[in-house]
């Protein structure tokens, strides 16, 4: 089993609309949690960590259930610059190991 | 200033060649990163430096070798190239703080095995 997962999508969505994106980690001994973004043929970048409670940035709100192993990454009000792939990515208790998601593509069309 | 960088870019060899990938990070990291990302795009660790001591090696083949003179530099040295090593390899750093731990990544090197 992957030790993150992720729906690849695309989603395409109209600017404007709402949309979510959701991942499972398989250990449950993962301690950090985040959310990069990767435009085409560049690196990622972190967009946001999430914590525990829940957190928003923005137009962005990130929320951790770890009942569930579950994160999920809303956007409000798509822009077209939204654009891009979301990783998801956990870290173990031990090291600093990143695990990524395999991305989940978004697109936002005019 | 760059905070991770990689060199070459692009590199494009025929197959049975060796070459290098050097990385550097001027963010005083202790951890350093190598990633390969294939076709599907799915980022797999090879390998994680600590203080220039290897403490990640996935299943890699052992035609891959990192070597760490510092903790600013990891480099990547890949023996008898073959077509399935075409990837965007990616080196990133990071450093536990007390808010957290951040990745921060390379532009990434487009290796083409022809």
């Amino acid at each position: 089993r992957k030790e993150v997962e992720q729906d690849p999508g695309p989603f395409n969505v109209p600017e404007g609309a709402t949309v979510a994106f959701n991942c499972t980690y398989s250990n449950s001994a993962s301690q950090s949690f985040f959310w990069y973004r990767q435009d085409c043929r560049k690196e990622p970048k972190l967009l946001m960590s999430v914590y525990s409670s829940g957190n928003e940035d923005g137009r962005f709100t990130a929320q951790l259930n770890r009942a569930s192993q579950y994160i999920s990454l809303l956007i409000r009000d798509s822009k077209l610059s939204d654009s891009a792939t979301y990783l998801c990515v956990v870290i173990r208790n031990t090291g600093n190991q990143f695990y990524f998601g395999t991305g989940t593509s978004l697109t936002v069309i005019p | 200033d760059t905070a991770v960088s990689q060199t070459p870019k692009y590199l494009v060899t025929q197959m049975g060649n060796d070459k290098s990938i050097k990385c550097e990070q001027n963010l005083g990291h202790d951890t350093m990163y190598w990633y390969k990302q294939d076709s599907k795009k799915f980022l797999k660790i090879m390998f994680s430096y600590n203080n220039k001591e290897l403490i990640i090696n996935e299943t890699v083949p052992n035609r891959f070798s990192p070597k760490s003179p510092d903790k600013a530099h990891l480099n990547l040295h890949i023996n008898s190239l073959e077509l399935g090593d075409s990837a965007v390899y990616f080196c990133a750093s990071s450093q536990v703080r007390g808010w957290g731990t951040e990745a921060f990544f390379g532009q990434g090197t487009r290796l083409t095995v022809v």
